[in-house]
């Protein structure tokens, strides 16, 4: 167990509908990476919060958004969802302070079928 | 643009030999090398990492071998067990770039009994 949750652990949903994955972070870190994880992709970074703030931001669709909150949590928006966008969303996190890289660890993973 | 190339895509080795997955990046930024293991259904779990200012680092049956010159690394993973059986990644970051984890394709190993 790594320390990192997410839910919901599934979601099934039409296409052109809007969900939300939340992700809790390891007890004091401060990093929050999202990831997506597809067949044809492999897995891709999306976006990195660091203490409530954006960091890093990656092949992120413009349809997707996230924020991170001030108890540490953050939450990864999809919207007007396409078939494409099935895939499995992981949160990692991290100590992260900048002028060093620390380890990242991986929550469960929320896999998202769109119909 | 693909940075860090991973091989095999697959691979199987019989109980008790020796499994060798390699990767090469491009980016000489890079400054950690993590190496992730995935079960079905799970998450990548961090099984070990290097940094360039070393050429090699062992943790129990896993090590890391790092060729900074030839801008490759790589896992070896000895005696290996059929509990092994998963999927590897190898990874890249640099922490000016907030330290993003760039991913290998992945390699399914099989370790038969």
């Amino acid at each position: 167990d790594s320390g990192v949750t997410q839910t919901p652990k599934h979601l099934i949903t039409a296409t052109g509908q809007r969900v939300t994955l939340r992700c809790s972070p390891r007890s004091g870190d401060l990093s929050v990476y999202w990831y997506q994880q597809s067949l044809d992709q492999g897995l891709q970074f999306l976006i990195q919060y660091y203490n409530g703030e954006e960091r890093a931001k990656g092949n992120i669709l413009e349809r997707f958004s996230a924020q991170q909150f001030p108890d540490l949590h953050s939450e990864l928006n999809l919207s007007s969802l396409e078939l494409g966008d099935s895939a499995l969303y992981f949160c990692a996190s991290s100590p992260y302070l900048a002028g060093a890289t620390f380890e990242q660890y991986f929550g469960p993973g929320t896999r998202l079928t769109v119909t | 643009q693909q940075q860090v190339k991973q091989s095999p895509q697959s691979l199987i080795v019989q109980k008790g030999g020796i499994s060798i997955i390699n990767c090469a990046y491009e980016n000489t930024a890079f400054d950690y090398f993590p190496w992730y293991q995935q079960f079905p259904g799970k998450g990548p779990a961090l099984l070990i990492a290097i940094r360039p200012d070393v050429s090699e680092k062992k943790e129990g049956r896993f090590t890391i071998s790092f060729n900074k010159s030839a801008k490759q690394f790589s896992l070896h993973i000895m005696d290996s067990q059929p509990g092994d059986s998963a999927t590897y990644f190898c990874a890249a970051s640099k922490e000016t770039s907030g330290s993003r984890l760039t991913f290998g394709e992945g390699t399914q190993l099989t370790v038969n009994p």
